[in-house]
């Protein structure tokens, strides 16, 4: 157990809808990462945040949009959904210590969406 | 940009063979490097890091040194067993504290 906490584990909804994944990172960590895994295009950064605040982007499409709560919590909000959004959405979590640090990732167990 | 990239897969071995999977990383400065392991219906588990150059990782018979000269971190085990087949990733951490996976690549270790 990683410690970092995901829900739903799976969820099935159709085209068009919107929904909401949650993320509880592990007890001190302060950094949140959302990834995506779809067979076609493997592990795709999404977005960091760190202690509430958006930290890095990646290959986050504009339909989807995530925030950390002060309690550290993220969610990750997927609207609009199209058939190729289906994947498995990955949280993980890490302290920043510095960099030099050789701080670790630590996921959660990911959340299926299955867009019909 | 920073990325990672390392070998295709899939990777089908017989037990007690030799593992190797490569990966090579660009990078600015001096990033972590690690390997998780992704076993079916599971996430990613860390499976070893090394923070500076010539470091060894390991962990459960896996190695992985960090050379800096070739900016590799190519992951081995003398003798695989059943029970390591998964998906295997390499990742670099860089000094931004941003993480950079590669693709994977999956292992099926066959008796």
């Amino acid at each position: 157990d990683s410690g970092v906490t995901q829900t739903p584990k799976h969820l099935i909804t159709a085209t068009g809808q919107r929904v909401t994944l949650r993320c509880s990172p592990r007890s001190g960590d302060l950094s949140v990462y959302w990834y995506q895994q779809s067979l076609d295009q493997g592990l795709q950064f999404l977005i960091q945040y760190y202690n509430g605040e958006e930290r890095a982007k990646g290959n986050i499409l504009e339909r989807f949009s995530a925030q950390q709560f002060p309690d550290l919590h993220s969610e990750l909000n997927l609207s609009s959904l199209e058939l190729g959004d289906s994947a498995l959405y990955f949280c993980a979590s890490s302290v920043e210590w510095g960099a030099l640090s050789g701080n670790t990732i630590y996921f959660g167990e990911g959340s299926w969406l299955t867009v019909v | 940009g920073d990325s990672v990239t390392q070998m295709e897969g899939p990777v089908t071995l017989s037990e007690e063979a030799f593992l190797t999977i490569n990966c090579t990383y660009t990078a600015t400065g001096y990033p972590s490097l690690f390997w998780y392991v992704q076993y079916p219906g599971e996430g990613l588990q860390l499976l070893l890091k090394a923070t500076k150059a010539d470091d060894k990782g390991s962990n459960k018979g896996f190695e992985a040194t960090y050379r800096k000269e070739t900016t590799s971190f190519h992951l081995e085990k003398g003798s695989v067993q059943v029970s390591d087949s998964a998906v295997y990733f390499c990742a670099l951490r860089n000094t931004g504290n941003q993480f950079y996976f590669g693709t994977g690549t999956s292992l099926t270790v066959i008796p």
